[in-house]
C-alpha cells in the first residue's frame, strides 16, 4: 500500500501569510506526528495525535500553530501570520500504535519570503 | 540545550570499511532509542532501535550498541556501502510507547566506492 503522503512537497510564502500543510498516514495507522526540520537543526516534534484521544500538543512553538486530525485519518497542520523563522522542513510521521515503527513522508519544504 | 546530540555533522568512509556514528545524549530518563536514516528528498526510514535493557541490537550489517552508564551510543554498519551514504539521525525517548521522541542534528555519511 501507498506510504505517507504529504502535499505541497515546496510552498512559498510570503510573512504574514497563513499556510496550510497537509499529511495522509498509511491507512489503519492510529498514530500520527508531525514534526519540523530547520536547517542544521535536528526533527523538533511538533504535534501528535493517537486515535480519538486529545492531540499532544506539547511541542507546538506557538499560539500561531496548530493541527487537526479529521476522522482519525488525514491531517492538516496550520501556520497563522508566517514568519521567516518557520522556514523548514516540515514531515508527517505515523505508525499503527504509539509503541510502533513511525513511518515518514517525504516532508513539505515551507519557505517565508 | 541539546538533549541529543551527535557532534560529527559529516563522516567520510572508504567502500568496504566500518562506520561508526555516535551519538550522546544527556537526559537520564530516556531508555530508548532509535536510528532513522534519510536520503535526500525523502523522509526518514526507520533502521534499528535499542532499549536499555539490552547494550547491542543488530540487524545484518547494523549494530547499535549502548552505554547507559556514558550516555552514549553508536551505530556500526559493517561493511559500508555506498547506497547507506544518507544523513542518520538518532533519536531518543522516555520509553517506547513514548510520542516525544528528541531527535539529534544528523550525521551525513559518505561512502567512497
Amino acid at each position: 500500500g501507498a506510504g505517507v503522503s504529504q502535499s505541497p512537497s515546496n510552498k512559498v510564502t510570503e510573512k504574514g501569510k497563513d499556510v496550510e500543510l497537509r499529511c495522509d498516514p498509511i491507512s489503519g495507522h492510529t498514530a500520527l506526528y508531525w514534526y519540523r526540520q530547520s536547517l542544521g537543526q535536528g526533527l523538533e516534534f511538533l504535534i501528535y495525535f493517537q486515535g480519538n484521544s486529545a492531540p499532544d500538543k506539547s511541542g507546538l512553538p506557538s499560539d500561531r500553530f496548530s493541527a487537526e486530525r479529521t476522522g482519525g485519518s488525514v491531517s492538516t497542520l496550520t501556520i497563522q501570520r508566517t514568519q521567516q523563522e518557520d522556514s523548514a522542513v516540515y514531515l508527517c510521521a505515523s505508525s499503527q500504535s504509539s509503541a510502533d515503527t513511525q513511518y515518514f513522508g517525504p516532508g513539505t519544504r515551507l519557505t517565508v519570503l | 540545550d541539546q538533549q541529543v546530540k551527535q557532534n560529527s555533522p559529516s563522516l567520510s568512509v572508504q567502500e568496504g570499511r566500518i562506520s561508526i556514528l555516535n551519538c550522546d545524549y544527556t537526559n537520564s530518563m530516556f531508555d530508548y532509542f532509535l536510528w532513522y536514516k534519510k536520503y535526500p528528498a525523502e523522509g526518514p526510514t526507520f533502521l534499528i532501535s535499542i532499549s536499555s535493557i539490552k547494550d547491542k541490537n543488530e540487524d545484518g550489517r547494523f549494530t547499535v550498541f549502548l552505554n547507559k552508564s556514558a550516555k552514549h551510543l553508536s551505530l556500526h554498519i559493517v561493511p559500508s556501502q555506498p547506497g547507506d551514504s544518507a544523513v542518520y539521525f538518532c533519536a531518543a525517548s522516555g520509553s517506547r510507547y513514548g510520542q516525544n521522541f528528541v531527535f539529534g542534528p544528523g550525521t551525513r555519511l559518505s561512502v567512497l566506492p
